[in-house]
C-alpha cells in the first residue's frame, strides 16, 4: 500500500514562529503537493514539486515555501506563521505514470494563535 | 481555468436511501475526473475515476458517469449506509498535468 506520512497531526504555534510540516512518500513518487483545506473552500495547492529541488507555486504560495531535498520527502514552511494560516495541511504524492491518481496524507491541523 | 462546482451540503439520508451528488465542471479539453472520500480525521482517498466521456466509474457501490455533453460527473449510490458518513471531493485533471482542481467538498450525513 502507498503510504503518506506527515509528521503530526496536531501542531499549535505562535504568531511569528517558523513552522516546518513534514511529509514522506514510500512509493518512489515523483510528484509531491501540499494543500490546505478550509471549511467552504475545498482543497487549495500551495505548492507542488515534480522532482527532487524542483517546486512551482500552487494558487496560493503566499507566506508559503517549500523544500524537497530528497525524493520521499516535501516540506512545507510558514516563514513566520500568522493566525490566517491556522487550517488544516495535506500532503499528497503521484506517480508520473499513475493517471493522475494522487495519495494523500492523514493531515496536519495547524493552530496559530 | 479549470474549475469544478459540487452542490453544497450537507446532505442528510437515512440508511438504504438514494444517493446522488451532483458535480459540474469547467475545462478545456478532455479531463479526468474523479471522486475523492475523506472520513472523520482522515485525508482523502480516492473513491473512483473516469478518463474519458461516457466511461463509468464505480467502487464500493458509487457510480458516476463522465457527461461531456452536460459536463458532469454526479455522484450516486443506491442504498447508503451509516460508515458512508463523511466528505465528499470531485476532481479534475487537465490532460498532460499533474495537477488536480478539487471542488469545495460534500458532507454526506447518514442516519440509522
Amino acid at each position: 500500500d502507498v503510504k503518506v506520512t506527515q509528521s503530526s497531526r496536531y501542531l499549535v504555534k505562535r504568531t511569528g514562529e517558523k513552522v516546518f510540516l513534514e511529509c514522506v512518500q514510500d512509493m518512489d513518487h515523483e510528484n509531491m503537493f501540499w494543500y490546505r483545506q478550509d471549511p467552504g473552500l475545498g482543497l487549495r495547492l500551495i505548492y507542488f514539486s515534480y522532482d527532487v529541488k524542483m517546486k512551482e507555486k500552487g494558487d496560493i504560495p503566499e507566506g508559503y515555501s517549500v523544500s524537497r531535498e530528497k525524493k520521499e520527502r516535501f516540506s512545507l514552511i510558514l516563514e513566520s506563521a500568522s493566525t490566517n494560516q491556522t487550517s488544516m495541511y495535506l500532503c499528497a504524492s503521484s506517480p508520473t505514470k499513475g493517471k493522475n491518481i494522487q495519495y494523500f496524507g492523514a493531515g496536519t491541523r495547524l493552530s496559530v494563535l | 481555468g479549470d474549475s469544478v462546482t459540487q452542490m453544497e451540503g450537507p446532505v442528510t439520508l437515512s440508511e438504504e436511501a438514494f444517493l446522488t451528488i451532483n458535480c459540474t465542471y469547467t475545462a478545456t479539453g478532455y479531463p479526468s475526473l474523479f471522486w475523492y472520500v475523506q472520513y472523520p480525521g482522515e485525508g482523502l482517498q480516492l473513491l473512483l475515476k473516469a478518463t474519458k466521456a461516457d466511461d463509468k466509474g464505480s467502487n464500493k457501490g458509487f457510480e458516476a458517469t463522465y457527461r461531456k455533453e452536460t459536463t458532469s460527473f454526479h455522484l450516486e449510490k443506491g442504498s447508503v449506509q451509516v460508515s458512508d458518513s463523511a466528505v465528499y471531493f470531485c476532481a479534475l485533471s487537465a490532460t498532460g498535468f499533474q495537477k488536480l482542481v478539487f471542488g469545495t467538498g460534500t458532507r454526506l450525513l447518514v442516519s440509522p
